[in-house]
This record gives structure tokens, sequence and C-alpha cells, in this order.
């Protein structure tokens, strides 16, 4: 069985730039949630997407949005970068049980 | 308000050693994981334990959800158990957000 993937590994952008990052859940997991983790920090809660719709969000301004697809892979998107943005993002996906992290997106900000 | 506290924030062992982890919480809880946050950044989840034991090779955990903790045994520790261990908790009625601790930092040395 596939884990959950994540894209890209690592990403250099400039201030002011746009990111996308992408995930892909396991088989069957309706659910996807993203996490920020800035560095030696724990993890922040995000978003939380399930069966299409966004069902929570964390503390973050509206700058950081995404969406998932029918197929339950999702995107994050991050507006306006800033250099504190730089962090790994994780996105984990669960069936109302266990989450299953990905190995993260390490995005920087120059 | 809801919190989740995990103990001791730093350990160092000795290759061979035993040790327990510790994570208290302040309510009801719906369901509560274990996860192993490697130096490279990838989450492992090792327990979903929302009460009683469970066993997974040399790791154990022990949630006693009436008294609002849960335990994590790890028994002759290994270099590669190094990294940051995070215990994470749903909260009943707190629409399936997962409340994070700050993690405990262990070092095991050979």
């Amino acid at each position: 069985e596939a884990g959950v993937t994540q894209s890209p590994t690592h990403l250099i952008k400039t201030r002011g730039q746009q990111a996308t990052l992408r995930c892909s859940p396991i088989s069957g997991h309706t659910s996807v949630y993203w996490y920020q983790q800035a560095l030696g920090l724990g993890l922040q809660f995000l978003l939380w997407y399930d069966e299409g719709e966004e069902r929570n969000r964390g503390n973050f301004p509206p700058r950081f949005s995404g969406r998932q697809f029918p197929n339950y892979s999702s995107e994050l998107n991050v507006n306006a970068l800033e250099l504190e943005d730089s962090a790994l993002y994780l996105c984990a996906s669960s069936r109302r049980g266990p989450y299953t992290f990905g190995s993260g997106t390490r995005l920087t900000v120059v | 308000g809801i919190q989740v506290e995990q103990s001791p924030p730093d350990l160092i062992l000795q290759e061979g050693a035993n040790s327990t982890l510790r994570c208290n919480f302040s309510d009801s809880v719906n369901n509560l994981q274990w996860f192993h946050q490697n130096p490279w950044g990838q989450l492992i989840n090792l327990f979903y334990i929302p009460s009683g034991t469970k066993q997974n090779g040399r790791l154990s955990a022990t949630t006693v959800a009436t008294e609002r903790y849960s335990l994590l045994y790890i028994s002759s520790s290994q270099t590669t158990d190094s990294g940051v261990y995070f215990c994470a908790v749903q909260f009943a009625g707190n629409n399936r957000k997962l409340i994070w601790g700050l993690g405990t930092s262990l070092a095991v040395n050979p």
C-alpha cells in the first residue's frame, strides 16, 4: 500500500511569491490534514479537509489556503510568502482513525 | 482550557536502557496517538490508543483515560530510537481536531 506522498520535497521561493504544495493520501482515506513545523518547534495545525470540504482551520492568515480534489488529494497554497513561512509542511491522512504522515515539503523563503 | 502536557521534555539514554514517557491530558478523549519524529523530520505513527495497552516490539503504550494520562515505554533502547516523541489527543466534542503536546526529545547514545 502506498503511503502519503508529498511534493515537492524541497521548495525555494522568494519573498512575495506564491508556493503550492501537494499531498496524495493513502487510498481510502478521505481526510487530509496540513501542519506547519518551523525549525525546532512543534506542529502547528493549518487545515483539515474531509470529503472535499474544509472542516477546520488553524490560526493562520487567509494567505494560507487550500483545497481537496474529488480523488481526495490536496493542495496547500501560500500567497505573498514571508521569510517566517520557512518551515517543514507536513500532510497527514486518515479515515476516522490513526493519522499517517507524508515525508513533508521543506519550504525555504529567501 | 484543553491541554496536552508531555514529560520529560528532554531525555538522554545509553543504548540498552529502558525509559517511560508520559502524556497528561486535561479532558475526556476520543482518541490518543503517539508519534515518533526522526531527525530527518519523518513522523511515524506508533500507537492509536484511546484506552488500554498495546505493544509493538520494544515499544508499548498504556492509556488510562479515567485518570487522563498515557505512557509510552521504550525497552532496550537503540540509537535509531532517537528523535522527538509526540502525544496527540482528540478531545471529545472537539470536532476531530488533534491537540499536540510539545514532545519529548530523546537522544540514545551508543
